[in-house]
C-alpha cells in the first residue's frame, strides 16, 4: 500500500491564481480530510468527507472547495490564492470500520503564494 | 469542544523514560483520548489511544487519570526518532466522528 499520497510537493502561487492539490489513499477508507499548518501551530481542519459524495466544512473553510467523486481521491481546491493560504496542506484518511479510528496523514503540500 | 492543556517543550536524555502530560479537565464521557507526533517536515501519526483503561502498544503506554481529567504518554526508552511534537487529542465520538481537533502540543527534545 502507498497509503496517503499527495502531489505536488512544494507549489509557488501568485495572488488570484488557482490551483487544486491532490490527495489519493489506497486503503479503501470512508473518511477523508485536509488540514492546514501554519509554521509553529498545530493542525487546523478544512474541510473533510465521510465518503463518496458527501463533503462538510471543517474550521477553517473559507477560500477552499473540496468534492469527493470516487473513495480513492480528495482534492483540495483553491479559488483565488491569497498570501494567508501560505502553509502546509496536510491530507489524511481513517475507517470507521477501525476502532481507534486512526487517521493516516499524507507528507504534506508547501504552498507559498506572494 | 473540550480542550487539552500541554507543555509546550520538554527534554529528555536518550534511552531514558518520558513522560508526556496532558490535562483535559472539561473531558465528556464520550471523549476519547488521541495521542499523535508529528516528526520534522512530516506529516502527524497515530502514538496510541484510549478511553478510561490504560493502554500499551509497541510504540507507548498512555495512563489515564481515574477521574480522567488527565493523561500521561509514557515512552519507555527515548531515542533520538522520538523527538518530535506530541498532541493529545479528545475525540468525541459521538458529535466529532472521525475529525481530530489539534492544539499546539508537545515539543519533545532527546538529548543524545
Amino acid at each position: 500500500n502507498a497509503g496517503v499520497t499527495q502531489t505536488p510537493k512544494f507549489q509557488v502561487l501568485k495572488t488570484g491564481q488557482s490551483m487544486t492539490l491532490q490527495c489519493a489513499q489506497d486503503m479503501n477508507h470512508e473518511y477523508m480530510s485536509w488540514y492546514r499548518q501554519d509554521p509553529g501551530m498545530g493542525l487546523r481542519l478544512i474541510h473533510y468527507s465521510v465518503g463518496a459524495g458527501i463533503t462538510d466544512q471543517g474550521e477553517v473553510p473559507n477560500g477552499y472547495n473540496v468534492s469527493r467523486s470516487t473513495t480513492e481521491d480528495f482534492p483540495l481546491r483553491l479559488l483565488s490564492a491569497a498570501p494567508s493560504q501560505t502553509s502546509v496542506y496536510f491530507c489524511a484518511s481513517s475507517s470507521f470500520r477501525v476502532p481507534s479510528y486512526e487517521q493516516y496523514f499524507g507528507p504534506g503540500t508547501r504552498l507559498t503564494v506572494t | 469542544d473540550a480542550k487539552t492543556t500541554q507543555p509546550n517543550s520538554m527534554e529528555s536524555n536518550e534511552e531514558e523514560p518520558v513522560h508526556l502530560p496532558c490535562n483535559h479537565s472539561t473531558i465528556s464521557g464520550t471523549d476519547y483520548i488521541h495521542w499523535y507526533r508529528q516528526l520534522p517536515s512530516q506529516g502527524p501519526e497515530y502514538v496510541i489511544h484510549g478511553l478510561t483503561s490504560n493502554v500499551n502498544n509497541r510504540m507507548a503506554s498512555l495512563a489515564i487519570a481515574e477521574d480522567r481529567k488527565s493523561s500521561t504518554l509514557i515512552l519507555h526508552r527515548a531515542t533520538l526518532r522520538d523527538a518530535a511534537v506530541y498532541y493529545c487529542i479528545l475525540r468525541d465520538v459521538v458529535r466529532a466522528g472521525n475529525m481530530l481537533t489539534f492544539g499546539g502540543g508537545t515539543r519533545l527534545m532527546v538529548k543524545p
